[in-house]
Order: C-alpha cells, then structure tokens, then sequence
C-alpha cells in the first residue's frame, strides 16, 4: 500500500526559512498535500501540487516536488512564531476510481523560536 | 461560515461504554470521512462515505460503526469503547474527485479509561 513518511520533528529561529520535508512510495500519486495543524484544531489546508508540476509558490510558502525520488517539501520563508504547529504530508491517487482518498505523513511538528 | 462541525469536543468513557460522535457539514459535499490520529502516525482512516447512501471501511475500521444519516451528517459509533479506541477523532468532507481538498472539523478528544 502507500506510505507517506515524514521527520518528527524541526526547530528553527524566527526569521529564518523552514524546509519540512516528505516522501512517499505511490508512483501513481496524482495530488500532493500540505496541511497545518495548530494545537487544539483540525486541520488547514496550506497548499496542494498536481503531480505534474515542479514546484508551487504561494506568498510565504514554496512547494517543491522530485516526482523521480518521490519527494515533497514544503519551503516556509520568514518563519514566524505563529507558523509552531503540525504539518502534515498527504498524497491522493486512486488511477481506478474517480475518488477523492488520501494517505497522510506522521506530521512534522515545527518549532520556532523567537 | 461553520464548514465542517463536531460534537462534543471532548469525551470521557469506561471501557465497555458506548459513544456516538457527530459530525455535520454545510458545503454540500458528497463525501465524509472519519479518521482517528494517533501520536506520530499522522491520520488513519475509519471509515467514509462516497456519497450518501453509501459506507466503506477505511484502513482501521474494527471497533467501529458508521451511519451517513443524510447528505449533511455523518456519525461514528463505539458500541463498546476499548482503552485502544482512545484518540482524537477527525470528521472531514469533500467532493468525491480525486484533487479536491478534503476540509476539516476541530476534532473529537476521545479518553478511554
């Protein structure tokens, strides 16, 4: 089946770029995912990439995308405190049915201090 | 602008006890899901619903029971609630095509002593 891993776990300073990172193994992976979660809620999407595409810029955040290693990452620029939370990987492919199913990361907890 | 709402928000049972979680969206979306999540394992799926009318098993769906009431709500059952069982619960729904954005409820917190 899919698998989605991502590290636990990153801390950097205020001001400096996060890069959280993800892998996943379905070839046929067709959207790639990014969610955040603040403490206490559910989950927000951030920002998605269709499999075709390299790479995604929206304001702060830059999605990148290696199809040939099958590897995510999710650049934040300027990290501030209010970025601290959860954020989780997911992939949707279903190449059989015209359905809507995600497989998702641990998550990687972000910390920034101030 | 409620998007996705679940009830309660926090939840204490004995094992043994039964609990039904609700969830309820106002976007007119066809699917619903629940998924459970654990420290470090991210989310799991229970169970969904493709569109109303219709149920499927998830990657985790022992222990539990779903009923997809109408378009609007879908509920999950613990008919006899196991200490394994606690977690927080996540109800979510969507349109059911794959590249649609799958939207999020605040959460369930489930203890099971």
């Amino acid at each position: 089946g899919e698998d989605v891993e991502q590290s636990l776990f990153l801390s950097v300073r205020e001001g400096d770029s996060s890069v959280i990172n993800c892998t996943y193994t379905d070839s046929s992976s067709t959207y790639l995912y990014w969610y955040k979660q603040e403490p206490g809620a559910g989950l927000q999407l951030l920002t998605y990439i269709f499999s075709n595409m390299d790479m995604k810029q929206d304001q702060r955040l830059t999605v990148l995308l290696n199809k040939k290693d099958k590897h995510l990452s999710l650049r934040i620029a300027d990290t501030q405190t209010g970025d601290s939370a959860i954020y989780f990987c997911a992939e949707s492919s279903d190449p059989n049915n015209a359905g809507n199913m995600l497989t998702f990361g641990g998550g990687t907890r972000l910390m920034v201090k101030p | 602008n409620a998007g996705v709402t679940q009830t309660p928000k926090f939840q204490v049972l004995k094992t043994g006890q039964s609990m039904t979680l609700q969830c309820a969206q106002d976007m007119n979306h066809n699917s619903m899901y629940w998924y459970r999540q654990d420290p470090g394992m991210g989310l799991r799926l229970i169970y969904y619903s493709a569109s109303e009318g219709t149920t499927d098993k998830g990657e985790v769906p022992n222990g539990y029971n779903v009923s997809r009431l109408n378009k609007r709500e879908f509920s999950l059952r613990l008919e006899s609630a196991a200490p394994s069982q606690t977690s927080v619960y996540f109800c979510a729904s969507s349109e059911w095509v794959v590249g649609q954005p799958q939207h999020f409820g605040d959460g369930t917190r489930l203890s099971i002593l």
